[in-house]
């Protein structure tokens, strides 16, 4: 089924460990961003990439590395992990920008606890 | 920043009742999207709108863009217990925000049958 794959579903890590969560789609789109969902905060912006090669920081960018060397994939990297960075990681993909009416496709997200 | 306030945050209601979430900023915003998310998923986009004024109708869900572009409404008449869930409206700013979707609070939402 195409969409948007992210890899692990689970994840504990111990404070300073680092770790990648992948992300993947198959539809051939230009847009893709990270979030993190935390309780009563909604979805927050960690990076975005607006095509290959291309990246900019969100909202929430400190601690967090991205890259986008294909189309395909948008990597997050966690450099040394922290308490404060449990939550729940969505990565999504749209093929246009917002004001062409394309919204985003988001994977079933990464569950990531950090003790 | 732009912030993206909705209300109310949680919502219990019957089977058969209508509701009202609203999305509202003090920010302007090129386009405005509304998801919806089920436990244990990522949220799944229901509607985007784009013109001060717009409504759009997607069976019972009624989403409407305010004239000044800051602000937005979903009403869901006679509600069942496959609405709930959480809802989160989504703003799209101008020029290079536009690759910026800012997200609500959330507004959860449980129909009771």
């Amino acid at each position: 089924n195409a969409g948007v794959t992210q890899t692990p579903k689970f994840q504990v890590l111990k404070t300073g460990q680092s770790m990648t969560l992948q992300c993947a789609q198959d539809m051939n789109h230009e847009y893709m961003s990270w979030y993190r969902q935390d309780p009563g905060m909604g979805l927050r912006l960690i990076h975005y990439s607006v095509g290959a090669g291309i990246t900019d920081q969100g909202e929430v960018p400190n601690g967090y590395n991205v890259s986008r060397s294909t189309t395909e994939d948008f990597p997050l990297r966690l450099l040394s992990a922290a308490p404060s960075q449990t939550s729940v990681y969505f990565c999504a993909s749209s093929a246009r920008s917002y004001t062409d009416n394309y919204g985003y496709t988001f994977g079933s997200g990464t569950r990531l606890t950090v003790v | 920043t732009q912030l993206l306030e909705q209300s109310p945050q949680f919502l219990s209601i019957q089977e058969g009742e209508n509701l009202t979430v609203y999305c509202n900023s003090s920010s302007v915003f090129s386009s405005l999207q509304w998801y919806r998310q089920e436990p244990g998923e990522g949220p799944v986009l229901l509607v985007t709108v784009v013109t001060g004024g717009e409504v759009k109708k997607l069976k019972r869900l009624t989403f409407q863009f305010g004239d000044a572009r800051k602000d937005s409404s979903l009403h869901i008449t006679a509600a069942q217990p496959g609405d709930t869930g959480l809802y989160l409206c989504a703003g799209a700013g101008y020029g290079g925000a536009t690759n910026k979707l800012i997200f609500g609070t959330g507004t959860l939402l449980a129909v009771q049958p």
